[in-house]
């Protein structure tokens, strides 16, 4: 079955620095992997998706992230935050054979500085 | 598209009570997920549906829990008798299978509250 870690509960950065979140999962093979973000009182929205091909995706807000198979890990990352970016962020795998099901992370909750 | 629909966006009830929440998928997904999520557990997921049949029913707490799909754009989570641990965000998710894991799509969310 497969796992997803999020090592950081809580992150705070300073508005305009760069942010990276970390996600490392655990699967057999290849898996599809998802960033979403939930702002407070809200439901997930997805920010970007990995199926197969270039490691390195883009996605709404300015977000992208890297698949690293030798460290199985999807890092989020973007390179300017925004104070409308603190939210809580969530790494999500899904595996070919196990239907639509998504395996969550337990989220990491950003918080920016003015 | 109106995206997935959750009614009612919030509960209070009193320990005891019945509490029914309801989902309607976005059009065309054959996918169909309820979740809780609260601050001590995290983000949990309590069972799915596939063309309106339960797949994997493991993540529903107890017997007090029950869903149903009568059809493909509605859906009924139900707890009865209802106590103060089940107070939480309850999530309904849906997608649209394409051979394999794709992107759910999360409704706004109902907060419960048992007292």
């Amino acid at each position: 079955a497969q796992s997803v870690t999020q090592p950081d509960i809580h992150i705070t950065v300073s508005e305009g620095a760069s942010l990276e979140l970390r996600c490392n999962y655990s699967y057999g093979a290849t898996p599809y992997l998802f960033w979403y973000v939930q702002s407070p009182g809200q439901g997930l929205q997805l920010l970007l998706k990995y199926f197969s091909g270039d490691t390195l995706v883009q996605g709404i807000k300015g977000f992208e992230a890297e698949f690293k198979r030798s460290q199985s890990s999807f890092n989020l990352r973007k390179p300017s935050v925004h104070w409308s970016d603190a939210a809580e962020y969530f790494c999500a795998v899904g595996a070919p054979n196990a239907g639509n099901m998504l395996t969550f992370g337990g989220g990491t909750r950003l918080m920016v500085k003015p | 598209d109106a995206g997935v629909i959750q009614s009612p966006r919030h509960e209070v009830t009193e320990m005891g009570q019945e509490v029914t929440l309801r989902c309607k998928p976005i059009s065309g997904h054959d996918y169909l997920f309820w979740y809780r999520q609260t601050m001590m557990r995290g983000l949990e997921l309590l069972i799915y549906f596939n063309n309106n049949v339960p797949i994997d029913d493991s993540g529903m707490p107890e017997d007090r829990f029950s869903a149903k799909m009568p059809n493909a754009s509605f859906s009924t989570l139900k707890i009865q008798p209802s106590e103060p641990r089940d107070s939480a965000v309850y999530f309904c998710a849906s997608s649209f299978a394409r051979g394999g894991a794709d992107e759910q799509y999360f409704g706004p969310g109902t907060r419960l509250t048992v007292t």
